[in-house]
């Protein structure tokens, strides 16, 4: 158990639906990140949250959202769904601030949309 | 274009061999992450390193900053190594956002 919470483990949904991962990140770190790795794309950098608030955007589309709860714990809204969307969801925490100190990854959800 | 790239891409070897998994990448960096994907598709991070080598165990991970290169050795290897290894690197001028290689697929044979 490396201390990053991901649920759920696995998602089966359909096109068009909406959907929340959540992500609670290793106990005293301020920092969560959330990837995405797709077959084709491999491990893409979506969004980053420090205490809160948003840090830096990556690669992710207008159709997700995310945010990071006053507990420090992340959840990543995916809407209208579609089959592309179709990846594992990784979350990683951190301390935060200081470049690659003490970085974690979850153990991803798998989500498949059909 | 890739920030990061990996060789090989795949990687089968016997028991017992010696393995190493190349990393160059093209950014300005201070350091760079070797990261570990098990077949069920969990992520941990082996190593970070900015300069020389570190060791953990039968691994070791090196890194040459001025050539933008790393590479990650396993020595005797074993079948429970059998797993994507990844190479990531950090933008530049930002904390924790990375580019990450393709991958290593590495299976080792009882």
């Amino acid at each position: 158990d490396s201390g990053v919470t991901q649920t759920p483990k696995h998602l089966i949904t359909a096109t068009g639906q909406r959907v929340t991962l959540r992500c609670s990140p290793r106990s005293g770190d301020l920092s969560v990140y959330w990837y995405q790795q797709s077959l084709d794309q491999g491990l893409q950098f979506l969004i980053h949250y420090y205490n809160g608030e948003e840090r830096a955007k990556g690669n992710i589309l207008e159709r997700f959202s995310a945010q990071q709860f006053p507990d420090l714990h992340s959840e990543l809204n995916l809407s209208s769904l579609e089959l592309g969307d179709s990846a594992l969801y990784f979350c990683a925490s951190s301390v935060g601030g200081i470049e690659g100190y003490g970085y974690t990854f979850g153990s991803g959800t798998r989500l498949t949309v059909v | 274009k890739n920030e990061v790239e990996q060789s090989p891409q795949n990687l089968t070897a016997q028991e017992g061999e010696f393995i190493t998994i190349n990393c160059s990448y093209s950014v300005g960096i201070s350091a760079l992450h070797w990261l570990q994907q098990h077949p069920g598709g969990g992520i941990v991070s082996l190593f970070m390193l900015s300069s020389g080598k570190k060791k953990h165990g039968r691994l070791i991970a090196t890194i040459n900053i001025q050539e933008k290169h790393s590479s990650l050795h396993i020595t005797a290897s074993h079948p429970r190594d059998s797993a994507v290894y990844i190479c990531a690197v950090p933008f530049p001028n930002t904390g924790n956002q990375f580019y990450f290689g393709t991958g290593t697929s590495l299976t080792v044979i009882p």
